[in-house]
């Protein structure tokens, strides 16, 4: 099973702010297969990225996604009010499809 | 648009057998993606529970495989979930979803309900 361990745990940024969310893998990601979601409190987790760096439909372009191998990053280049939120990266290069454990990301 | 909604019984009893449903509209279960079902316990993580196929092909998470049954029915539009011998580590928000890429279960999930918490409790 390939553990994907997610940095920092708790981000304090300020809106305006770059905001940048690790992910590494414990074994190698076969291909892209990595997405990463958001999910505000109360509500079902969001699609943002797949295939690494692909934005699902209606992501804000000020989200990006990088990364191969092992090593991933979520980056949001300027940070709004809306995006203090959790985020998690997800692998669906090798059965069982494993998530990160999460990086909340909070407003200072 | 692709709407999931989650329903079954709030609360099982230890031992019993937890039973969720999925209803989709906007959309066709026969259509050529996966759907699968992930859970999330109160205040942690996403946990993938196992995927199923139009044509009733699945697959599991290995760490709940002896447990978990997932099954379709494509004349209701909907797809469920059977997990016996439920327990209180079973409690949590169940979200159902449909899987992002046509014809593969190596995918990302890319519309999800809104989730059920479901609680285990005598």
């Amino acid at each position: 099973e390939i553990v994907l361990t997610q940095s920092p745990g708790t981000l304090s940024l300020s809106p305006g702010e770059r905001a940048t969310l690790s992910c590494r893998a414990s074994q190698s990601v076969r291909s892209t297969y990595l997405a990463w979601y958001q999910q505000r409190p109360g509500q079902a987790p969001r699609l943002l990225i797949h295939d690494v760096s692909s934005r699902a439909t209606g992501t804000p372009d000020r989200f990006s996604g990088s990364g191969s191998g092992t090593d991933f990053t979520l980056t949001i280049s300027r940070l709004e009010p809306e995006d203090f939120a959790e985020y998690y990266c997800q692998q669906y290069g090798d059965s069982p499809l494993t998530f990160g454990q999460g990086t909340k990301l909070e407003s200072k | 648009q692709l709407q999931l909604r989650e329903s079954g019984p709030r609360l099982v009893k230890p031992s019993e057998t937890l039973s969720l449903t999925c209803n989709v509209s906007g959309g066709s279960v026969s259509s050529n993606y996966y759907w699968g079902w992930i859970r999330q316990p109160p205040g942690k993580g996403l946990e993938w529970i196992g995927s199923i196929y139009y044509s009733g092909s699945t697959y599991y998470n290995p760490s709940l495989k002896s447990r978990v049954t997932i099954s379709v029915d494509t004349s209701e539009n909907l797809f469920s979930l059977k997990m016996k011998s439920a327990t209180a580590a079973d409690t949590a928000l169940y979200y159902c979803a449909r899987m992002g890429a046509e014809y593969t279960r190596y995918t990302w999930f890319a519309s999800w309900g809104q989730g059920t918490l479901v609680t285990v409790s005598s």
